[in-house]
C-alpha cells in the first residue's frame, strides 16, 4: 500500500522560503503520475498548489507560481515543495498527494493523501 | 482563490437524502470531470468520487456524483452519523496553462 508523509520545520519566518518534502513509500516516483501539493489555512477550504510529473514538467497555481517550486528527487524517492517569500497568509497544512492526470480524458485528481504537516509563519 | 461555488451548509437527518451543488464554468466543469473529496474533523481530506461519477474502491454506494453542464452534484443516500464532513468538488480548468480549482467547500450536519 503506497503511503506518503510530509516532513519539514513547522515554523517559518517572514519573508524566508518555506522547505517540506513529501516521501513516498509503495512506489517509486519515477514511474509514473503527477505529485502534488494542496494547502489549507486553518479554518479554511482547500487551496492547489501545484504538481509535478515523473519527468519533471510541473504546473503551478497561478497566484503562487511566482513563489513556487516543486521538484523531484527520484534517488530518494520523494518530492519537495519550496515557496519563498512567505507572509502570514501562506500559515496552512500543506498535504502532499499522488495525482491522477490525463489531458486526453480530461482527469485530474488525487488519490493518494500524507496525513498533512502544519506550517506556520511567523516571528 | 475558489472558483467553484458551493453551499456553506447542508443538513438531514439520519436515512435522509443531501444534495451539494457546485457550481463552476465553462473552462473548468464545462470542460474537464468533476472530484468530490470527504473531509472528516482532523483528518486530509479523501477522494470520494472521481471522473464525475466514479466511485473509488471502498466507498459506499450511497454516494453519487452527476454533473450537467458547467453544474455538478454529490448525493449522499441515506445519511449516517459518519457522514458529517466537509465536502469539496474539484475540476482542472484550461486557463492559461492549466490549474486545478476547487469548491468552496460544504459542511454536511447530521441532525
Amino acid at each position: 500500500q503506497m503511503q506518503l508523509q510530509e516532513s519539514g520545520p513547522g515554523l517559518v519566518k517572514p519573508s524566508e522560503t518555506l522547505s517540506l518534502t513529501c516521501g513516498v513509500s509503495g512506489y517509486s516516483i519515477s514511474n509514473a503520475y503527477h505529485w502534488g501539493w494542496v494547502r489549507q489555512p486553518p479554518g479554511k477550504g482547500l487551496e492547489w498548489v501545484g504538481s509535478v510529473y515523473h519527468t519533471g514538467s510541473t504546473y503551478y497555481s497561478p497566484s503562487l507560481k511566482s513563489r513556487v517550486t516543486i521538484s523531484l528527487d527520484t534517488s530518494k524517492n520523494n518530492f519537495s515543495l519550496k515557496l519563498s517569500s512567505v507572509t502570514a497568509a501562506d500559515t496552512a497544512v500543506y498535504y502532499c498527494a499522488r495525482v491522477i492526470h490525463s489531458s486526453a480524458w480530461k482527469l485530474y485528481y488525487f488519490d493518494y493523501w500524507g496525513q498533512g504537516i502544519l506550517v506556520t509563519v511567523s516571528s | 482563490q475558489s472558483v467553484l461555488t458551493q453551499p456553506p451548509s447542508a443538513s438531514g437527518t439520519p436515512g435522509q437524502r443531501v444534495t451539494i451543488s457546485c457550481s463552476g464554468s465553462n473552462s473548468n466543469i464545462g470542460s474537464n470531470t468533476v472530484n468530490w473529496y470527504q473531509q472528516l474533523p482532523g483528518t486530509a481530506p479523501k477522494l470520494l468520487i472521481s471522473s464525475n461519477d466514479q466511485r473509488p474502491s471502498g466507498v459506499p454506494d450511497r454516494f453519487s456524483g452527476s454533473k450537467s453542464g458547467t453544474s455538478a452534484s454529490l448525493a449522499i443516500s441515506g445519511l449516517q452519523s459518519e457522514d458529517e464532513a466537509d465536502y469539496y468538488c474539484a475540476a482542472w480548468d484550461d486557463r492559461l496553462n492549466g490549474f486545478c480549482v476547487f469548491g468552496t467547500g460544504t459542511k454536511v450536519t447530521v441532525l
